[in-house]
């Protein structure tokens, strides 16, 4: 079956600290990626996404996400974050013409 | 980008009664939108989806008797809770793809359900 995984749950880092979530999935085909984020108390929002080309996308607010193929992988990095990052991230993958799932989430907790 | 908006954002009933949520994209024409469930600290499960004018696909261990879902228009989908029990409560989302949208979905803000 499909899936999406995120390998962290947990995340607490500090500011300026460097960031970098893990995101698999498991699917043969062509895919879309995404990756979300919820901040506390608002709906999801969308962070970044890769259809096709250049394999390193670049998202809002300092964000970016490299495709790997041959890893089946789709990490979210952010070189310095900021304590206005804490919430919960998540990898969404959209198998073309099927449903998109989504992967557990990851909470993200920036110390001041 | 593409706006989807819920109503209500949240919504308290008794045990037994029936909620309607009502799901609409603002600026663009939705032929496909989706009813997701997410659990406190979870992840979104999906719970349907539903093209325009068609009747809506749930996923394995949906009730669709339970959770009816409607989407008459292009721009509005509703999801119905059927007798609610306590169980139900948790926090549904839509979200709204379209010819206008390139296959990304856009999601509504959400509605919070508490069954008392």
């Amino acid at each position: 079956a499909q899936s999406v995984s995120q390998h962290n749950h947990h995340v607490i880092l500090s500011e300026a600290a460097s960031l970098e979530l893990g995101c698999n999935y498991s699917y043969g085909g062509t895919v879309n990626l995404f990756w979300y984020v919820q901040y506390p108390g608002q709906h999801l929002q969308l962070l970044l996404k890769y259809f096709s080309g250049d394999p390193l996308v670049k998202g809002i607010k300092g964000f970016e996400a490299e495709f790997i193929k041959s890893k089946f992988s789709f990490n979210l990095r952010k070189p310095s974050v900021q304590w206005s990052d804490t919430a919960e991230y998540f990898c969404a993958v959209n198998p073309h013409h099927d449903k998109i799932i989504f992967g557990k989430g990851t909470r993200l907790h920036i110390l001041p | 980008g593409a706006v989807v908006s819920q109503h209500p954002s949240w919504v308290i009933c008794k045990s037994g009664t029936s909620v309607k949520i009502e799901c609409r994209s603002l600026d663009f024409q939705a032929t496909t939108m989706f009813w997701y469930r997410q659990f406190p600290k979870q992840s979104l499960m999906l719970m349907a989806t539903s093209n325009e004018g068609s009747k809506a696909t749930y996923e394995q261990g949906v009730e669709k008797d339970k959770f009816l879902i409607n989407h008459a228009s292009l721009t509005l989908s509703t999801l119905t809770v059927t007798s609610a029990h306590p169980e139900d409560s948790s926090f549904y989302i839509c979200s709204a793809t379209g010819l206008a949208t390139y296959n990304e979905q856009f999601f509504g803000p959400g509605t919070r359900l508490t069954v008392l």
